[in-house]
């Protein structure tokens, strides 16, 4: 869908597990964005990347992390899983920091039980 | 604290009604987004804007950077408008964003 996607669409895993998402784009953009979408916080943001190799913190990293070695490819790892980190994932990317091509991939139902 | 406060919050309007969604922000930005979320889940970007006013089709986004308020228009609502709208602030490496607008448009 406009050159990103998200694999899985969709997972079920045990508290514990460690879980990586992957989020890999066409388009050779040099932002990548990870988010997480709950019911009543809206989309908040985990990590973002302005660069390869280049990452930074968002406002809700606690638990996660990311790698960039290529410029198509952001992954998000959960280190070990718990059931707070069940929610719906997004990956964006975008051209420059103001946004300019900012494009999502479809979404990652993450459950954990 | 929410950087960007959206309303309402619900909407739900007759085919053919004119929409208006209201968005503030407190931070200073680069540029605003509007984001288009149907049933199902896929993000769509529908506007960025940094001064004045943009349209698409029977989409209108305004932006008022003094006031730091930005307002979505839908002309002659359909019910394929269902969706929810969320806007965005961009602060140059980082987006705020609000808890979007659930709009229904019944036939």
């Amino acid at each position: 869908d406009a050159g990103i996607t998200q694999s899985p669409r969709h997972k079920v895993t045990e508290t514990g597990t460690p879980v990586t998402l992957r989020c890999h784009q066409t388009e050779n953009h040099r932002y990548m964005y990870w988010y997480r979408q709950d019911p009543g916080h809206g989309l908040r943001l985990i990590h973002y990347s302005y660069g390869v190799k280049d990452t930074d913190k968002g406002e809700v990293s606690d638990g996660y992390s990311v790698s960039r070695s290529k410029t198509e490819d952001f992954l998000l790892t959960l280190e070990s899983a718990t059931s707070s980190q069940t929610s719906v994932y997004f990956c964006a990317i975008s051209e420059s920091d103001r946004g300019f091509g900012y494009t999502f991939g479809s979404g990652t139902r993450l459950t954990v039980v | 604290k929410n950087e960007v406060e959206q309303s309402p919050q619900n909407l739900t309007a007759q085919e053919g009604e004119f929409i208006t969604i209201n968005c503030s922000y407190s931070v200073g930005i680069s540029a605003l987004h509007w984001l288009q979320q149907h049933p199902g889940g896929g993000i769509v970007s529908l506007f960025m804007l940094s001064s004045g006013k943009k349209k698409h089709g029977r989409l209108i986004a305004t932006i008022n950077i003094q006031e730091k308020h930005s307002s979505l228009h839908i002309t002659a609502s359909h019910p394929r408008d269902s969706a929810v709208y969320i806007c965005a602030a961009n602060t140059g490496n980082q987006f705020y964003f609000g808890t979007g607008t659930s709009l229904t448009v019944i036939p």
